[in-house]
């Protein structure tokens, strides 16, 4: 049973638009959310966190909106840029304390288009 | 200043084998993490220590596999007698400390590449 999900596997996004990356949770218990992406053959790199006490949280180019009644969050990211083609994993974490493993999605597959 | 590291990079065992992953967590992070992902899945929890105890290692996929780590660094992950559905990336990852009610980043490294024949 998955516990986050993201439901496209991939997404084709044009250089310099928006890209929109989505995930739902299940579990209420969970009240930190993390972006990872990932390059091949390379271990996730950090992107972003959000608290469940936000709803907003912005980074540069990057920003994590949290809808906590729809368990839903998604990463912005504008505008797109060619290097930004990676995987983009959604990560939760519960309320097991701060060593807790992260409970992660199965990626989307992000493409910027020249 | 230096990342997690993983050895060896990839691994390729006969069934039935014993394997070793070790890993080096970012100099002075307390927690350490394992996963695994998968071919087509996102990346699975399987333990992680604070210092040299792993307080809980319920998600450990069978009995097989076992982790350690001594003197609050180094961690290795051993799996004995491995199966085909052993083949995945295995992913360690750090975080400074862990704290109750403290939410932190981890950190990973680049992953051993595990194929059982």
């Amino acid at each position: 049973d998955q516990q986050v999900k993201q439901n496209s596997p991939s997404l084709s996004v044009q250089e310099g638009r928006i890209s929109i990356l989505n995930c739902d949770y299940t579990n209420s218990m969970f009240d930190y959310f993390l972006w990872y992406k990932k390059y091949p053959a390379e271990g996730p790199t950090f992107l972003i966190s959000i608290s469940s006490i936000k709803d907003k949280n912005e980074d540069g180019r990057f920003t994590v909106f949290l809808n906590k009644s729809a368990k839903h969050l998604s990463l912005h990211i504008v505008p797109s840029q060619p290097g930004d083609s990676a995987v983009y994993f959604c990560a939760a974490s519960g309320s097991g304390g701060g060593a807790d493993g992260l409970t992660f999605g199965k990626g989307t597959h992000l493409i910027i288009q020249p | 200043g230096a990342g997690v590291s993983q050895s060896p990079s990839n691994k390729v065992t006969e069934k039935g084998k014993d394997v070793e992953l070790r890993c080096d967590p970012i100099s002075g992070h307390t927690a350490l993490y394992w996963y695994r992902q998968s071919l087509g899945q996102g990346l699975e929890f399987l333990i992680y220590f604070q210092g040299n105890s792993a307080p809980d290692k319920s998600g450990l996929p069978s009995d097989r596999f076992s982790a350690e780590r001594t003197g609050g660094s180094v961690s290795t992950l051993t799996i004995q007698r491995t199966q085909q559905e052993d083949s995945a990336v295995y992913l360690c990852a750090s975080s400074p400390m862990a704290v109750a009610g403290w939410r932190e980043t981890q950190y990973f490294g680049p992953g051993t590449r595990l194929l059982v024949l």
